[in-house]
């Protein structure tokens, strides 16, 4: 089962921001949040990832609560490119000899609209 | 390559054959990943190889199903005596040894007729 909760679907107009929330209530300590997505036809693409500290890169922002239990992923101003489902996982890290296996959910349909 | 790489694509077959869906990391990625997806579901695991060590099999869905990886590279997943519901987008994934994202290949698309 998967470890986060997710909207099944949200829908945005073009040029706001698209906020994605995701739920992970049982995360643990050394767990990151990752968000990937997942465009029609395509294999999962990762956006970002984070710890504790909120983080931005030039895809989105996300943004971590202090307890960690729930996270939001921000595109600041949406296209008609990001309409696409969206995954919240968590993992811990992979290291030599480790393992870890992401359980992704249905994630969020993100329509955005023009 | 710079990505990871699946072939087939496409792959079309009988039921009741099996077929080979082969999937190249990215060099230097320890851990591989295989998922399937169904038409409008999420991503289902199959199998996951870290390095030397023995592959996670428990999300395989029937003894028809098996995945090799030689020389901690190139994976095959074999399905033996194929079902219609075996039918599915079969995505590759790696990961390198440290903290960092999992690339996906783009899939094989797996009809049975």
């Amino acid at each position: 089962d998967a470890k986060t909760t997710q909207p099944p679907s949200m829908d945005c107009a073009e040029g706001r921001a698209a906020n994605l929330p995701c739920n992970h209530s049982t995360i643990s300590g050394n767990e990151y949040v990752y968000w990937y997505r997942q465009i029609h036809s395509q294999g999962p693409q990762y956006i970002i990832h984070g710890l504790k500290n909120n983080e931005t890169n030039e895809m989105a922002s996300l943004i971590i609560t202090e307890d960690r239990k729930s996270s939001t992923l921000i595109l600041p101003h949406a296209t008609l490119r990001d309409t696409a489902v969206y995954y919240c996982i968590v993992s811990s890290p992979l290291t030599s000899g480790g393992s870890y296996i992401p359980t992704f959910g249905r994630g969020t349909s993100l329509i955005v609209h023009p | 390559g710079a990505g990871v790489s699946q072939s087939p694509s496409n792959k079309v077959t009988e039921k009741g054959k099996d077929v080979e869906l082969r999937c190249d990391p990215i060099s230097g990625h320890t851990a591989l990943y295989w998922y399937r997806q169904s038409l409008g579901q999420g991503l289902e695991f199959l199998i996951y190889f870290q390095g030397n060590s023995a592959p996670d099999k428990s999300g395989l869905p029937s003894d028809r199903f098996s995945a090799e990886r030689t020389g901690g590279s190139v994976s095959t997943l074999t399905i033996q005596r194929t079902q219609q519901e075996d039918s599915a987008v079969y995505l590759c994934a790696s990961s390198p040894p440290l903290l960092y994202g999992y690339t996906f290949g783009s899939g094989t698309r797996l009809t049975v007729v």
